[in-house]
This record gives structure tokens, C-alpha cells and sequence, in this order.
């Protein structure tokens, strides 16, 4: 069974550093792109960036450019989003989802997604 | 960031037919890129409800069905049932941003 496994929510304060994850099993985790996307509180879904854990490719949105760094260790078949700086409007839940790829070739679109990490910066 | 738009709200009665547009641009849907849906339920992740414009994933009943023509393209749901109030999103691909776009969501509500 095909399973994303995020970690837990966190709380962090404006300025503070956070790195989160994202645990795959039951497929070969290095041949399938995985993706982080954010909902702020009350709002619509938003692309962040993309990452192939087989050799590290990233890609991201250019809105989160600079903000966040996206990172995977395939010897855990885990992917990560981090901040080195946390603002309040980080506030959110961070979802990531797997890529649909089959036969070597990707398809556009998410068939999987972990459970979301909540995300709350406040003073 | 949303290029994709949808309507914000639409509602129908238990058993009616209620459908939702998404509306791109010559970057994404009208340079041909395909069209998938996303249902989330109150609470949860999104679930992948129709892929490849016309494609329902195993499970998903067929109530749900997806179409495009030309640059314009929606969701149906035939036979609404109370469990279907969530919010739908579309996602496509865009030449322009060279990444993924999702709609702007549409709450479904069963009266």
C-alpha cells in the first residue's frame, strides 16, 4: 500500500528555523516525484515545489523561491521542506503528494498525499 | 498564485446534478495540458478524484466525471449525496510559471 507519512504539527516562533518530512512506503521511493504544497488557513492549495528523490532534481514555484528549500534522503525514502526563518505567514498546513509515474513516464498530476503538516508561527 | 478559476460556491439537493467550471489560460489548459480534480473533504488531504481530464481513479464512483472541450473544462456530480460537501479543485500544468496550478477551489454544498 502506498503510504505518505508526514511529521507532526509544530508550533515555532517569527525568526525560527523548521525543517519538516515526509516518509514513503509501499513503492520505489526514487523514481517518483514528490511535491509540497501549502494551504494557508482557509484558503485554496498552492504549488510550492517539486523534488525527484532518485537524484536530488528540485524545482520550484516561483512564489516560493528562496523561501524554502526542499531536500530528500533516499536512504529513508524521506522528503523534507525547511525554513531558515519563519514568518508569521508561514502559518499553514503543508501537504506533500506523489507525482503519478508509470512505465518511465510522469504524469502531471498527485495520486497520493500525506496526511498534511500544520505549521503555526506566532509570537 | 491561482491561474486557474473557479466558481467559489455551488450547491444542489440530495439526487440532483451539480457541475463545476475551471477556467486557464493559453499557457495551461489552452496549450493543451491536461485537467485533474481534487476532492478535499472537511478535515482531510485532498483525494485525486479525476486525473487526465476524463480519468476516475479505481474507487471513485462514476457519478464523478470529468470533461474538456477546447479550453473549457468541468467536474460533474451526478446523484448528490450528502458525503460529496467538500471543496473541489482543478490542477494543470503551465508552460508560462514551468509548474503546477491549482484552481481556486469550489465548496460544494448539499442542501
Amino acid at each position: 500500500e502506498v503510504q505518505l507519512v508526514q511529521s507532526g504539527a509544530e508550533v515555532k516562533k517569527p525568526g525560527e528555523s523548521l525543517k519538516i518530512s515526509c516518509k514513503g512506503s509501499g513503492y520505489s521511493f526514487t523514481s517518483q516525484w514528490i511535491v509540497w504544497v501549502r494551504q494557508m488557513p482557509g484558503k485554496g492549495l498552492e504549488w510550492m515545489g517539486i523534488i525527484y528523490p532518485g537524484d536530488s532534481d528540485t524545482r520550484y514555484s516561483p512564489s516560493f523561491e528562496g523561501q524554502v528549500t526542499i531536500s530528500v534522503d533516499k536512504s529513508i525514502s524521506t522528503a523534507y521542506l525547511q525554513w531558515s526563518s519563519l514568518k508569521a505567514s508561514d502559518t499553514g498546513l503543508y501537504y506533500c503528494a506523489r507525482q503519478y509515474c508509470s512505465g518511465g513516464t510522469c504524469y502531471l498530476f498527485f495520486d497520493y498525499w500525506g496526511q498534511g503538516t500544520l505549521v503555526t508561527v506566532s509570537s | 498564485q491561482s491561474v486557474l478559476t473557479q466558481p467559489p460556491s455551488v450547491s444542489g439537493a440530495p439526487g440532483q446534478r451539480v457541475t463545476i467550471s475551471c477556467t486557464g489560460s493559453s499557457s495551461n489548459i489552452g496549450a493543451g495540458y491536461d485537467v485533474h480534480w481534487y476532492q478535499q473533504l472537511p478535515g482531510t488531504a485532498p483525494k485525486l478524484l479525476i486525473y487526465g481530464n476524463t480519468n476516475r481513479p479505481s474507487g471513485v464512483p462514476d457519478r464523478f466525471s470529468g470533461s474538456k472541450s477546447g479550453t473549457s473544462v468541468s467536474l460533474a456530480i451526478t446523484g448528490l449525496q450528502a458525503g460529496d460537501e467538500a471543496d473541489y479543485y482543478c490542477q494543470s500544468y503551465d508552460s508560462s510559471l514551468t509548474g503546477y496550478v491549482f484552481g481556486t477551489g469550489t465548496k460544494v454544498t448539499v442542501l
